[in-house]
C-alpha cells in the first residue's frame, strides 16, 4: 500500500510568485496536516483538514492557505513568496485527525524562493 | 522559551553504546510522539504514548506526565541509527509542537 505522497519533490520560485504544493493521503486517511520545516529547526503547524474542513491553523499568515477534497487528497497555497518562505514542506496524513491516531509522513516538497 | 525542549541538541556515540535523548515540554498535552528524520526529510513515527513506556526492537521510549518529561532510549547503537530525533506533543488536541530535535551520529 503506498504511503503518503507529495508533488512536487523540489520547486524553485522567485519572490512575489505563488505556489501550489499537494499531498495524497494514505488510503483510508481522512485527515492531513501541513506543516512547515525551516533548515535546522523543527517542523511548525500550517492546517489540519479533516473530511475537507479546516480544524487547526498554526500561526502563519493569509498568504497561507489550503484545502482538501472530497478523495482527501489536500493542495497547500502559498501566495506572494518571500525568501523566508524556503523551507521544507510535509504534510502528514492519519485516520481521523485526533491526537490518538499516529500521524504517517511524506517525502516533503522542498521549496527554494531565490 | 520553546514550548518542547529536547536535550542534547547534537549526540555522538560510538557503535554499541546506549543512547538517552530527553524532552520536555511546557504545555498540557494528550498524547507525545517520538519521529526520526533521516537526511533528505522523510519523517518516521517511531512511537506514540500518552503514559508509561513502548518498546519497539532496541528503541525504548518512556514518559512521565507529572514532570512534563519523556526519554528516547536506544540500546546497543549503530551507525544506521544515525539520523535527527523529534519529540512532538499534541497540544489541545488538535495540533502537533515539535522540539527542534536532536541529531545523532553514531561512528563505527
Amino acid at each position: 500500500d503506498a504511503g503518503v505522497t507529495q508533488s512536487p519533490t523540489h520547486l524553485i520560485k522567485t519572490r512575489g510568485q505563488q505556489v501550489t504544493l499537494r499531498c495524497s493521503p494514505i488510503s483510508g486517511h481522512k485527515s492531513v496536516s501541513w506543516y512547515q520545516q525551516v533548515l535546522g529547526q523543527g517542523p511548525q503547524f500550517i492546517f489540519q483538514y479533516y473530511e475537507k474542513e479546516e480544524r487547526g491553523r498554526g500561526n502563519f499568515p493569509d498568504r497561507f492557505s489550503a484545502r482538501q477534497f472530497p478523495n482527501y487528497s489536500s493542495e497547500l497555497n502559498v501566495n506572494a513568496l518571500l525568501l523566508g518562505d524556503s523551507a521544507l514542506y510535509l504534510c502528514a496524513s492519519s485516520l481521523a485527525g485526533s491526537e490518538l491516531n499516529e500521524q504517517f509522513f511524506g517525502p516533503g516538497t522542498r521549496l527554494t524562493v531565490l | 522559551k520553546n514550548e518542547v525542549e529536547q536535550s542534547p541538541q547534537n549526540l555522538t556515540a560510538q557503535e554499541g553504546e546506549f543512547i538517552t535523548i530527553n524532552c520536555s515540554y511546557s504545555v498540557g498535552i494528550s498524547a507525545l510522539h517520538w519521529l526520526q528524520q533521516h537526511p533528505g526529510g522523510g519523517i518516521v513515527s517511531l512511537f506514540m504514548l500518552s503514559s508509561g513506556k513502548k518498546k519497539h526492537g532496541r528503541l525504548i521510549a518512556t514518559i512521565n506526565i507529572q514532570e512534563k518529561h519523556s526519554s528516547l532510549h536506544i540500546t546497543a547503537s549503530h551507525p544506521r541509527d544515525s539520523a535527527v530525533y523529534i519529540c512532538a506533543v499534541w497540544h489541545n488536541t488538535d495540533k502537533l509542537i515539535f522540539g527542534t530535535g536532536t541529531r545523532l551520529q553514531v561512528f563505527p
